[in-house]
């Protein structure tokens, strides 16, 4: 596709439910970011894909947050019983190769709401 | 601890002003330092900053870095009321698989 497409742009869930966000990079972008940003702060970054594989898990906030990227393409970020600290926008931002090209294209984020 | 700090947390000009947004960095194996706008929910791209000294300019916007003091600035002149956003700063880092974005800095032009 011509940018970074993330889905479902809006999620509202009750406290305790599982939720799966999913973003497609651009075409061809080997190393993928997803990032959270809770309202009225910065962003805050979560983990990153080189390929399918992510070097460094340590970003992920508790155990319940886990993710996956398969094919070298789509990635799922996965909340399990959520709270509603886990409230915010969550970004994904794909680069081309990260050892030569750091520039981050941004995805529109997915809002996700515990209420 | 990798750390980004920007200055000012926010800064409210008129329209035609020229502004100045700071971001400082401490960093172990510092590789580049990125500039982001964020207007609604996705930062855009602005300048990718490596080299030391080099201005990067695009339109209305510059940006330097300096890697002895470890900041960079970003210039803004003659301000539209569009130009209004946040400014994010970023620093990658060879030595880990992670960004470090500083908490942005809040600019808003007033006609």
């Amino acid at each position: 596709g011509a940018g970074v497409s993330q889905s479902p742009s809006n999620k509202v869930t009750e406290k305790g439910k599982d939720v799966e966000l999913r973003c497609d990079p651009i075409s061809g972008h080997t190393a993928l970011y997803w990032y959270r940003q809770s309202l009225g702060q910065g962003l805050e970054f979560l983990i990153y894909f080189q390929g399918n594989s992510a070097p460094d898990k340590s970003g992920l906030p508790s155990d319940r947050f886990s993710a996956e990227r398969t094919g070298g393409s789509v990635s799922t970020l996965t909340i399990q019983r959520t709270q509603q600290e886990d409230s915010a926008v969550y970004l994904c931002a794909s680069s081309l190769v990260r050892a030569r090209e750091e520039t981050q294209y941004f995805g529109p984020g997915t809002r996700l709401l515990v209420l | 601890e990798d750390k980004v700090v920007q200055s000012p947390l926010s800064l409210v000009v008129h329209e035609g002003d020229t502004v100045t947004l700071n971001c400082s960095y401490e960093v172990t194996n510092f590789r580049s330092l990125l500039w982001y706008k964020q207007e609604k929910k996705a930062p855009t791209f602005l300048f990718m900053l490596t080299s030391s000294g080099i201005e990067k300019k695009s339109g209305r916007l510059s940006s330097i870095l300096d890697k002895k003091e470890l900041f960079s600035i970003l210039n803004i002149t003659a301000t539209q009321t569009g130009d209004s956003a946040v400014y994010l700063c970023a620093v990658s880092a060879s030595s880990a698989s992670k960004i470090i974005f500083g908490s942005g800095t809040r600019l808003s032009i007033r006609p």
